[in-house]
Order: C-alpha cells, then sequence, then structure tokens
C-alpha cells in the first residue's frame, strides 16, 4: 500500500482480554517502530526491528507485551491480561535502511474497560 | 539514552505572525537526525522538517525552518506566516543512524484568527 496500515483503528478490550494490533509498513521498509502515546503525551518508543530481528525492545512496558514481525514485513504488537493503564494510542511507523524519515500509521486507539 | 525535552507545553500565535518552538536534546551520538512532526487531531503524523547533524546548513521547508545549535544540543521550529491549518501538536524527535526515534513531550500550538 501506500502508507504504513495499522489495524483495527479502534479497539475497545475488557481487563483481563489479550489483544493484537496488527502493523502494516511500506513495502520494502527495513525499519519498523512502535511506540504508545497517551492521551496528550508524545509518543513513547516501544520497540523496533531491522527486518524480522527485534533490536530493541527496551521500551515495552511489562512482560505482558509482545512484539514480532517473524517474516520482516507485517507486525503484530500483542498485549496480554489487559489493564487500565494500557488504554494509549499505539502507533507503528517504519523506515527504509538508509533513510532518515520515518512514515506513521493513523494508530490503533485501545481502551481498556 | 538519548533523551529529547520540549519545555513550551502549550503555544499560540496570531495568524501571519512567526512563532518559534524550542527543543533541545541529550546524547553522545555525533552523527543523528532530529525531526519535527506535525500531530493534528486526526492522530497522524506528518513530518514537517528534518535535519541531519553532520550537516551545518539549518533546513528550510517553505515556512518551516530550524535553528540547529550543535554544540549546544538546541533544535528549534521557526514557523513563519503562521496559518489556521498550523494549529496542531508539534513533536521534536531525535534517531539514532540505523536506531529508534525518540520523541519530546510536544508543543501544542493554536493559531488564532
Amino acid at each position: 500500500g501506500a502508507g504504513v496500515s495499522q489495524s483495527p483503528r479502534y479497539k475497545v478490550a475488557k481487563r483481563g482480554q489479550d489483544v493484537a494490533l496488527r502493523c502494516d509498513p511500506i513495502s520494502g521498509h527495513v525499519s519498523l517502530f512502535w511506540y504508545q502515546q497517551a492521551l496528550g503525551q508524545g509518543p513513547e518508543f516501544l520497540t523496533y526491528f531491522q527486518n524480522e530481528a527485534q533490536l530493541d525492545k527496551s521500551g515495552l512496558p511489562s512482560d505482558r507485551f509482545f512484539a514480532e514481525r517473524p517474516e520482516g514485513s507485517v507486525s503484530t504488537l500483542k498485549i496480554q491480561r489487559t489493564q487500565q493503564e494500557d488504554s494509549a494510542v499505539y502507533l507503528c511507523a517504519s523506515s527504509q535502511r538508509t533513510a532518515t524519515e520515518a512514515f506513521f500509521g493513523q494508530g490503533t486507539r485501545l481502551t481498556v474497560v | 539514552a538519548q533523551t529529547v525535552t520540549q519545555s513550551q507545553p502549550e503555544m499560540s500565535v496570531q495568524e501571519a505572525e512567526t512563532v518559534t518552538l524550542s527543543c533541545t536534546y541529550d546524547t553522545s551520538e555525533n552523527n543523528y537526525y532530529l525531526f519535527w512532526y506535525k500531530q493534528p487531531p486526526s492522530r497522524q503524523m506528518i513530518l514537517v522538517i528534518r535535519q541531519e547533524a553532520y550537516k551545518q546548513q539549518n533546513a528550510t521547508e517553505n515556512r518551516f525552518s530550524v535553528n540547529f545549535q550543535k554544540a549546544a544540543k538546541s533544535f528549534s521550529l521557526k514557523i513563519s506566516d503562521s496559518q489556521l491549518g498550523d494549529t496542531a501538536m508539534y513533536f521534536c524527535a531525535f534517531m539514532k543512524l540505523l536506531g529508534d526515534m525518540r520523541f519530546g513531550a510536544g508543543t501544542r500550538l493554536t493559531v488564532k484568527p
């Protein structure tokens, strides 16, 4: 596709439920990033992939958060046993290996009730 | 770790006037990239301007320009001839070579008619 696509756009989960958020990066983009953005805040780094390799996962807030990119293209961010503090917009971005600009998707707004 | 600081949570400017948004960062890297992103209510992060650290010349993009002071680790954004459509959250971001991108907390800019 022409841009980074994220699905779903909105997700309401009951506390304790598992969720999976999908990111389709721009075709050919090597780098993929996940960010968490709380209301009124800047995006907080979660994790970073280069192709299928997860090079940095230092931003994942707990072991309930897990991200994968098995074939170096589509990525999934999974949150197990969701809690209210997980409510946020989750942004995905991708970039080319040597490019310097990251292109963002429109995000998934997760609300845990 | 890299940190990005935006010390102005909110700013306002009259239409057609000029406004400057501040950003400072901390890094031990010598080569890196700096960005300003705009995020309107639609949540879509839009690249405004980009600066390579190895370039001394300040980047410009139409009405947008930066004042990059590498020694001071300062990267301010100047918006000239402000337009109503410039109203948005503005985020300063730092990116290592082939690395992840880190954001500041943002500045909410309101352009008043």
